[in-house]
Parts: C-alpha cells; sequence; structure tokens
C-alpha cells in the first residue's frame, strides 16, 4: 500500500523568496517519487523524479527535492520564486518495478507568488 | 515532449447526450489513466488500464466508462451526459520508469 500527504494546501510566497512545498509519503517497497506542476487551464508536467540514484534530484525552471528515507519526505524547493511558478503543485508516489501497482497522487499544493 | 494527445479539449454538450473523450499515445506505453478534476482541486482517478482489454475502476465512482482495444487508444465515454458530470478530465499514460505523461485535458461543460 502507497500513500502521499502534502502538508499544505497553499504556500504564499514573495517573488525573490525561497520556495518550499512539503511532501511525506509512506510505501511497502522502495519508492519512485515525482513532482508535477499543472498551470490554470492545463494538463500536468513533470518538474522532477526519484528513482534509486541521487537523493538530490534537480528537475526544471531551477526546482530541486530531497529524498528522505529516515523521515519519508520528499520537499520540492526552489532558491528564489519566479511569478511564473505560481501554479498547482503535486507530489505522487509509486511503488517501483511493481506491474499491478498504479501511482498515488496528493492532493495538490496552490503556490501564489507575490510581487 | 509526451505524445499524449485528448479530444476535444472544450465541450458544451446538452443534459443526455452521450459523448467520447478521445485519448491517443504514441508511445507504446501499456499503463493509461483517466483522472477527473475540478479547478484549483485534487486529481481523482476514474478509470485506468494496464493494457489491451485491460480495464478497471479507479477510486472515484464515476458513470463514464472507458474501453481498451488497441495499445494507443483509450477512450471515455459517457452515455448520458448531465451537469454534475461538468469537470476536466485528464488522460495520461506510465512508462514502465513509472513516469506518467498527461495530455492537456478535455474540459466538459453539460449544460
Amino acid at each position: 500500500a502507497q500513500s502521499v500527504t502534502q502538508l499544505d494546501s497553499h504556500v504564499s510566497v514573495s517573488e525573490g523568496t525561497p520556495v518550499l512545498l512539503r511532501c511525506n509519503y509512506s510505501s511497502s517497497y522502495s519508492p519512485s517519487l515525482f513532482w508535477y506542476v499543472q498551470h490554470p487551464n492545463k494538463g500536468l508536467q513533470l518538474l522532477l523524479k526519484y528513482t534509486s540514484a541521487a537523493t538530490l534530484v534537480k528537475g526544471i525552471n531551477g526546482f530541486e527535492a530531497e529524498f528522505k528515507k529516515s523521515e519519508t519526505s520528499f520537499h520540492l524547493t526552489k532558491p528564489s520564486a519566479h511569478m511564473s511558478d505560481a501554479a498547482e503543485y503535486f507530489c505522487v508516489v509509486s511503488d517501483r518495478g511493481t506491474n499491478a501497482g498504479k501511482s498515488t497522487f496528493g492532493d495538490g499544493t496552490t503556490l501564489t507568488v507575490k510581487p | 515532449e509526451a505524445d499524449i494527445y485528448q479530444t476535444p479539449r472544450y465541450l458544451v454538450i446538452g443534459t443526455g447526450k452521450k459523448i467520447t473523450l478521445e485519448c491517443s499515445q504514441t508511445m507504446g506505453h501499456d499503463k493509461m489513466y483517466w483522472y477527473q478534476q475540478d479547478p484549483g482541486m485534487e486529481l481523482h482517478l476514474i478509470h485506468y488500464s494496464y493494457g489491451v482489454n485491460s480495464t478497471e475502476k479507479g477510486d472515484l465512482s464515476s458513470e463514464s466508462t472507458v474501453s481498451r482495444i488497441r495499445t494507443e487508444h483509450f477512450p471515455l465515454t459517457l452515455e448520458s451526459a448531465r451537469p454534475s458530470h461538468t469537470s476536466q478530465y485528464l488522460c495520461a499514460s506510465e512508462d514502465r520508469a513509472n513516469t506518467i505523461y498527461f495530455g492537456e485535458g478535455s474540459w466538459l461543460t453539460v449544460v
């Protein structure tokens, strides 16, 4: 069984300040973890993913996330927010390698960036 | 850039009409999904498929049906649309590394 919890439904930051979007997960197996971004009226786009290599994962648009097994967390960060980062962000967990499994999505975090 | 396409992107139909939302992917992925999402809200899995002739209902009960006759095609059908079906429908496919690729979505309005 697997689950994912995004700890904040809304996050508001000022442009140029750091972004932190929090995600905790549970998984019976070694998980794959993902962050997706959704801009208004668009589908979801992959930001980054963790499989089994480096625990610090770099993604597009300056985002990165760190896999911490001891804390069962996969928080998304960015050093300096840009107005174009305002969107909905989804954390996803998938039990790696299972043929019959399906991915589980968090409820999403809305990021607002103030000028 | 993922090759997964949804049509129509936007549709307004009357109550009681039958509608099929099309979804096609050219990546040869076995796993495909349909999600329903209201604006600004979470995604709800309504149907999924692990391959040809495989279809399963998702976590959210839905009056829609799906079929998977070909690997690349995963259409979703509403036999009799109602205003409560007004929503965005997102189709997705998953590769062997568990990466999910989404279409642009189909916005359905039932009046």
